[in-house]
């Protein structure tokens, strides 16, 4: 079993929907959460930072993290052509090194 | 902010040959670099951890005789692809850790890629 597991997609959705993205994880130790925004053949962008449990929000972007659940999640809001890329999750432990545990990543297309 | 470059963006070379992939941080200090190497539809594999004015750690599976990783300053690391084979063409990516500004510490900001192709 993986550490982070994410669907790989490929998800389709139309501009303009709500689209969640998600990845669960084994590892109850991690506790810094980050989302990353992947375009073809460019470095990944990094969206969101989130620390242990909660909701942040940034513009129509919303990450989620249920520790109890170990289930993170990415909403975005009013998806548009320019989100279609491929969606990354990372996670951390706390103290244990700097090394990033990445999901293998979602393609997301937003289709006119 | 937090802003990664990578040079160069892309480069083809003869087998045999050696490449040098530069990383450098532009608005923050980073003792702490990473490189990863990311195949077509596949996630990124992380190589070797490059940290400043000391050897770099490598992962399992990775050489490091034929990746040579040197971190000489606080804004600049080097990955040398020795020797390159075919086999070594990919795309490398580099990231930092900002450690410059204690919110983002935990975190890695990437560079935007080295396409390299060995004929």
């Amino acid at each position: 079993q993986k550490e982070v597991e994410q669907d790989p997609g490929p998800l389709s959705v139309p501009e303009g929907a709500i689209v969640s993205l998600n990845c669960t994880y084994s590892n109850s130790a991690f506790q810094y959460f980050m989302w990353y925004r992947q375009y073809s053949r460019k470095g990944p962008e990094l969206l969101m930072y989130t620390y242990s449990s909660g909701n942040k929000e940034d513009g129509r972007f919303t990450a989620q993290v249920d520790k109890s659940s170990k289930y993170i999640s990415l909403f975005i809001r009013d998806s548009q052509p320019s989100d279609s890329a491929t969606y990354l999750c990372a996670m951390k432990l706390t103290g244990g090194g700097n090394k990033l545990t990445f999901g293998t990543g979602t393609q997301l297309k937003v289709e006119l | 902010g937090a802003v990664v470059s990578q040079h160069p963006s892309w480069v083809i070379c003869k087998s045999g040959t050696s490449v040098k992939i530069e990383c450098r941080s532009l608005d923050f200090q980073a003792t702490t670099m990473f490189w990863y190497r990311q195949f077509p539809k596949q996630s990124l594999m992380l190589m070797a951890t490059s940290n400043e004015g000391s050897k770099a750690t490598y992962e399992q599976g990775v050489e490091k005789d034929k990746f040579l990783i040197n971190h000489a300053s606080l804004t600049l690391s080097t990955l040398t692809v020795t020797s390159a084979h075919p086999e070594d063409s990919s795309f490398y990516i580099c990231s930092a850790r900002d450690t410059t500004h204690g919110t983002r510490q935990e975190t890695q900001y990437f560079g935007p890629g080295t396409r390299l192709l060995v004929l």
